[in-house]
């Protein structure tokens, strides 16, 4: 059972453009809500997280939109540079663990 | 050192064999887990450990699976008569504390297991 949908699977923006990702979630007892940037040959590396009780995080050029009640969150990434190339995770969790549900993941391109 | 460590970096084996993966966790994180990353997925949930204890091994595949960690710091996930549904990258991670909601979780640059 996918518990975490991420969409779309690869983008390919323009220097300078706006990327956004798309994840939900069917799990209602998750209270947090990480994304990750993955770079080839290397380990996921956190960028941003959220909790529930907040509908927006903003951290430099990456904000994290929550919508509790459609259970779906979103990555976006403004004036996408080059360097912002990457494979990028949601993910979700609950309880102390943190054992992390992650998304599918999207492949992002930006064009020079 | 100042992050997860993993060793191999890369592993090839054949159908069949047994195979130890070792994570060097960052010194004094508590927390321990892995996960495995088929090509072009996301990370999935193996097992966990909190200091020596593994509290939660229910993403372990198959019995073929084992992982340890005897003394709270390294761990080992020990793959045996490996199959081809095997390969994947396998990815530690360590985080400082169980109880802080906002301790990031800090992962290794995996070991990346070819079965042939």
């Amino acid at each position: 059972q996918q518990q975490v949908k991420q969409s779309p699977q690869s983008l390919i923006v323009q220097k300078g453009g706006i990327s956004i990702i798309n994840c939900a979630y069917e799990n209602t007892a998750f209270d947090y809500f990480p994304w990750y940037q993955q770079f080839p040959g290397k380990g996921p590396a956190l960028l941003i997280a959220i909790r529930p009780d907040v509908s927006e995080k903003k951290e430099g050029r990456f904000t994290i939109s929550f919508n509790k009640s459609a259970k779906q969150f979103s990555l976006h990434i403004m004036d996408s540079q080059p360097g912002d190339s990457a494979t990028y995770f949601c993910a979700a969790s609950r309880g102390s663990a943190r054992q992390l549900t992650f998304g599918s993941g999207t492949q992002l391109t930006v064009l020079p | 050192g100042a992050g997860v460590s993993q060793s191999p970096r890369y592993k090839v084996a054949k159908r069949g064999q047994d195979v130890a993966l070792r994570c060097d966790p960052i010194s004094g994180h508590v927390s321990l887990f892995w996960y495995q990353q088929a090509l072009g997925q996301g990370p999935e949930f193996l097992t966990y450990f909190q200091n020596e204890a593994q509290l939660d091994k229910s993403g372990l595949p198959s019995d073929r699976f084992f992982a340890e960690r005897p003394e709270g710091s390294v761990s080992t996930l020990k793959i045996q008569r490996t199959q081809q549904e095997d390969s994947a990258v396998y990815l530690c991670a360590s985080r400082k504390l169980t109880s802080q909601t906002n301790s990031p979780l800090h992962f290794g640059n995996g070991t990346r297991l070819t079965v042939t």
